[in-house]
């Protein structure tokens, strides 16, 4: 059975602080691994990464694959209030995407 | 640009009435999928069209049909819809390419009472 399991469910931290979301998954055939960011509505495309990417950087934000041990996190270096979401990974395997159930990040001013 | 249009944003059944839920891309999109998200369940499939003319059960169909209209178009329909139905509901779609990521709608938050 295909499944993403994320960790932790929940975190709340202080503006500045950085925080780490893991995300670990079992697929029969890997194709990618996706993260998102949900605020009130849909969900937003972060980062995707795959074999032949295994690190992503955009601004404060931060993403690694490692293939080998069958997982990914998710670095927020100098968090801020805007910050504060859901955050999904997601596996895409054949012609579906598993979810994880998500990590709620809330950033206190 | 409209990305993935959903419609309703939000309605209120009584057990056993019907729904069709539409979903409406303009991207060009091969891909359409129909997702339910719950809490602390995460995003979980219900249906996914992989292109025109195809579609296939997720992880979590009983209770839920589909139609893909065309390319553009693909809706979800509960015939008799239940209390646990009660969720949100979104839509995405995806280019065939490999190494693009799904684009998903607002969601429709369906209640059932």
């Amino acid at each position: 059975e295909d499944k993403v399991v994320q960790s932790p469910l929940s975190l709340v931290v202080h503006e500045g602080d950085t925080v780490t979301l893991n995300c670990s998954y079992e697929v029969t055939n890997f194709r990618s691994l996706l993260w998102y960011k949900q605020e009130k509505k849909a969900p937003t495309f972060l980062f995707m990464l795959t074999s032949s990417g295994i690190e992503k950087k955009s601004g404060r934000l931060s993403s690694i694959l490692d293939k080998k041990e069958l997982f990914s996190i998710l670095n927020i270096t100098a968090t801020q209030t805007g910050d504060s979401a859901v955050y999904l990974c997601a596996v895409e395997s054949g012609n579906q995407f598993y979810f994880g159930t998500g990590t709620s990040l809330t950033v206190i001013p | 640009n409209a990305g993935v249009t959903q419609t309703p944003k939000f309605q209120v059944l009584k057990t056993g009435q019907s729904m069709t839920l539409q979903c409406a891309q303009d991207m060009n999109h091969n891909s359409m999928y129909w997702y339910r998200q719950d809490p602390g369940m995460g995003l979980r499939l219900i249906y996914y069209s992989a292109s025109e003319g195809t579609t296939d059960k997720g992880e979590v169909p009983n209770g839920y049909n589909v139609s893909r209209l065309n390319k553009r178009e693909f809706s979800l329909r509960l015939e008799s819809a239940a209390p646990s139905q009660t969720s949100v509901y979104f839509c995405a779609s995806k280019e065939r390419t490999l190494g693009k990521p799904q684009h998903f709608g607002d969601g429709t938050r369906l209640s059932i009472l």
